[in-house]
């Protein structure tokens, strides 16, 4: 079945650079899009969402990129922090079903933040 | 204001028994998602309600099921727990307009031996 997925399970980063944590999802059908931040024991933490109508979003120190063209998804952190690392998911639904609170999620990248 | 409330936070089941989860959600939502997040995946679809119906499930056994109360707080039943029962269960509230953001609980987690 369709489903979303991340290139990269694991991102290490040096605190103070930008992050960019990539998402490929494959339901052409999808039109909203969610990043999320997990922290260990802890539920997702919604960081910043996207409609399929815009190209990009800018949030603090974050950003979301969409290329529908070629179905991909990124977030990009900027001046990354150790208060950033963390596991980020991506995920997606289709607003315009009765399934709209339907969101699939990717495996998850792993961000490690080094001094 | 309070975020979404899951109980308890953790809990531990022998297989066969069954258990119910709680979850609150935000004040003024009325919409209620929950998940299974299995340890190193992301959190796979079980259940959403809507106004106290049931507005979509997941691939996910008859064992699974939930309700919606009026007032928008829910439940999720697991009937004849197995091992692979064994995960985090997250419960997501949101508003039911056309850009919405699911907030989630802390989740449950459930250990089943």
């Amino acid at each position: 079945g369709e489903s979303v997925g991340l290139h990269l399970p694991t991102l290490s980063v040096q605190e103070g650079d930008n992050s960019i944590i990539n998402c490929a999802y494959s339901n052409s059908a999808s039109d909203y899009f969610i990043w999320y931040k997990q922290e260990s024991g802890k539920g997702p933490q919604f960081i910043i969402d996207i409609r399929s109508n815009m190209d990009k979003r800018q949030g603090q120190r974050v950003t979301v990129l969409l290329n529908k063209t070629v179905k991909h998804l990124s977030l990009q952190i900027a001046a990354t922090q150790p208060g950033d690392s963390a596991v980020y998911f991506c995920a997606e639904s289709n607003m315009t079903t009765d399934s709209w609170g339907k969101l699939q999620f990717g495996a998850g990248t792993q961000v490690v933040v080094t001094p | 204001d309070a975020g979404v409330t899951q109980s308890p936070t953790h809990l531990i089941k022998t297989r066969g028994q069954h258990v119910t989860l709680r979850c609150s959600p935000i004040s003024g939502h009325k919409s209620v998602s929950w998940y299974q997040q299995v340890l190193g995946q992301g959190p796979q679809f079980i259940f959403q309600y809507y106004e106290k119906e049931e507005r979509g499930r997941g691939n996910f056994p008859d064992r699974f099921s939930a309700r919606q109360f009026p007032n928008y707080s829910s439940e999720l039943n697991v009937n004849a727990l197995l091992l692979g029962d064994s995960a985090l269960y997250l419960c997501a509230s949101s508003t039911w307009t056309g850009n919405t953001e699911a907030f989630f609980g802390q989740g449950t987690r459930l250990t089943v031996v």
